[in-house]
């Protein structure tokens, strides 16, 4: 079955920095490659998502890129907020089947 | 708010004690997934029904969990004879069939003394 592998697990930085976020997949089947935000005690909540037959997608300051080849895909965060902070995870899927989540990265941004 | 949405939000049982949890998909969506999250982990699926039908289980899914969404809409989990390993918060969500896009309910979160 699929397994996803996340890194880096803890990332700290800097209002207005970058963060990236790097998952990779073991099935090449996988065509369906969420990313969710989790706050303390609160449900997962969709940010992005990525389908196969593209390689990057954005949204204001968040984009995914994804390298099927490779099998590995990531979220980029750009001139981050304090309100950014939350654990991110990464997921990959056949459409149709179950999804795979990564172990998740918390995301710290400093003010 | 026509959102997922899960009942209780939190519930404490002792060992050997049944619980069951309840999880009411946004209304247009005719699949429902069930994922167990442990601390410091992300989601693992358990189950999903596609209308009322329970089309696929995961290994984790012991025989003291039963799943059932009777009429296609609201789904119940039910944990019998509950064990201190099955603390963890139990998340539901929904789908449509043509986009895969789940979308998840706050959580049950679940602690067995």
């Amino acid at each position: 079955g699929e397994n996803v592998e996340q890194h880096p697990s803890t990332l700290s930085v800097q209002e207005g920095d970058s963060a990236v976020i790097k998952c990779t997949y073991s099935d090449s089947a996988s065509n369906y490659f969420p990313w969710y935000k989790q706050e303390l005690g609160k449900g997962p909540q969709l940010i992005i998502d990525i389908r196969s037959n593209v390689g990057e997608k954005k949204d204001q300051r968040i984009a995914v890129t994804l390298n099927k080849t490779a099998k590995h895909f990531s979220l980029h965060i750009t001139e981050t907020q304090p309100e950014d902070s939350a654990v991110y995870f990464c997921a990959a899927s056949i459409i149709g089947n179950d999804m795979r989540f990564g172990a998740g990265t918390r995301l710290t941004v400093k003010p | 708010d026509t959102g997922v949405s899960q009942d209780p939000r939190h519930k404490i049982t002792k060992r050997g004690q049944n619980v069951t949890f309840r999880c009411d998909p946004i209304s247009e969506h005719n699949r429902l997934y069930w994922y167990r999250q442990t601390l410091g982990q992300g989601p693992e699926f358990l189950t999903y029904f596609q209308n009322e039908a329970q089309l696929e289980k995961s290994r984790l899914l012991s025989d003291r969990f039963s799943a059932e969404r009777p009429k296609g809409s609201f789904s119940t989990l039910e944990i019998q004879r509950t064990e201190q390993g099955d603390s963890a918060m139990y998340l539901c969500a929904s789908s449509t069939r043509r986009v895969e896009t789940q979308y998840f309910g706050p959580g049950t979160r679940l602690l067995v003394l």
